[in-house]
């Protein structure tokens, strides 16, 4: 089993909609979430960081945490063809240091006009 | 401001090669990481350093060597290039311990072993 484990996809929503990116993971005693955007050809940028249960918040995106379930979720709303990229989720598994992250292989998100 | 920056931004090289990968920050970040991305796996940590002599191994460390004698420089070599790194490397810096902080991703080098 994949210590993070997204779906490839590739995901397809209009313009618009709501589209949910979701990620498990192995280790139950994991702390720290994290969601990372990576357009075609360059370098992961972090959008959202997540610590405890429940939703958070900031500006079209949200980002779900159900530690419980071993499950983290992001919602981008209004989605827009700017939001088209691969997004990766990122978890730092307690069995390991506070310097070493884990990424699942990404989501590529397509956002039609 | 230049941020962080990776030289070069594709190589070529060959099986048996020792190849150099540069790093350089401007923001005296303490800490520095190396990653590569591959297909199916997402980004995996090679190694980290957490100040000018002190670096950890990270998830796929064999088969690279780092060292950090200035805080702004973190190179990666790998002493005898395979195949199986053939890879995008991206360096990494956050200003201080914990993943809760923000790390800052390089542009990434290209790299192909032939």
């Amino acid at each position: 089993q994949k210590e993070v484990e997204q779906n490839s996809g590739p995901l397809s929503v209009p313009e618009g909609a709501i589209a949910s990116l979701n990620c498990t993971y192995s280790d139950r005693g994991s702390q720290s979430f994290f969601w990372y955007r990576q357009y075609s050809g360059k370098s992961p940028e972090l959008i959202m960081s997540i610590y405890s249960n429940g939703d958070k918040e900031d500006g079209r995106f949200t980002a779900q945490l159900n530690k419980a379930s071993q499950y983290v979720s992001l919602l981008i709303r209004d989605s827009q063809p700017s939001d088209s990229a691969t997004y990766l989720c990122a978890v730092n598994p307690a069995l390991y240091n506070n310097n070493d992250m884990r990424f699942g292989a990404g989501t590529r998100l397509t956002v039609k006009p | 401001d230049a941020g962080i920056t990776q030289s070069p931004r594709y190589k070529i090289t060959e099986t048996g090669r020792q190849v150099t990968l540069m790093c350089h920050q401007t923001w005296s970040h303490s800490y520095m990481f190396w990653y590569r991305q591959d297909l199916g796996h997402g980004l995996r940590l090679i190694y980290y350093s957490a100040a000018a002599d002190i670096t950890d191994k990270g998830e796929v460390p064999d088969g690279y060597v780092v060292s950090r004698s200035k805080t702004e420089n973190f190179p990666l070599t790998l002493e005898s290039a395979t195949r199986s790194q053939t890879s995008v490397y991206f360096c990494a810096s956050s200003r201080t311990s914990g993943v809760q902080e923000t790390q800052y991703f390089g542009p990434g080098t290209r790299l192909l072993v032939l």
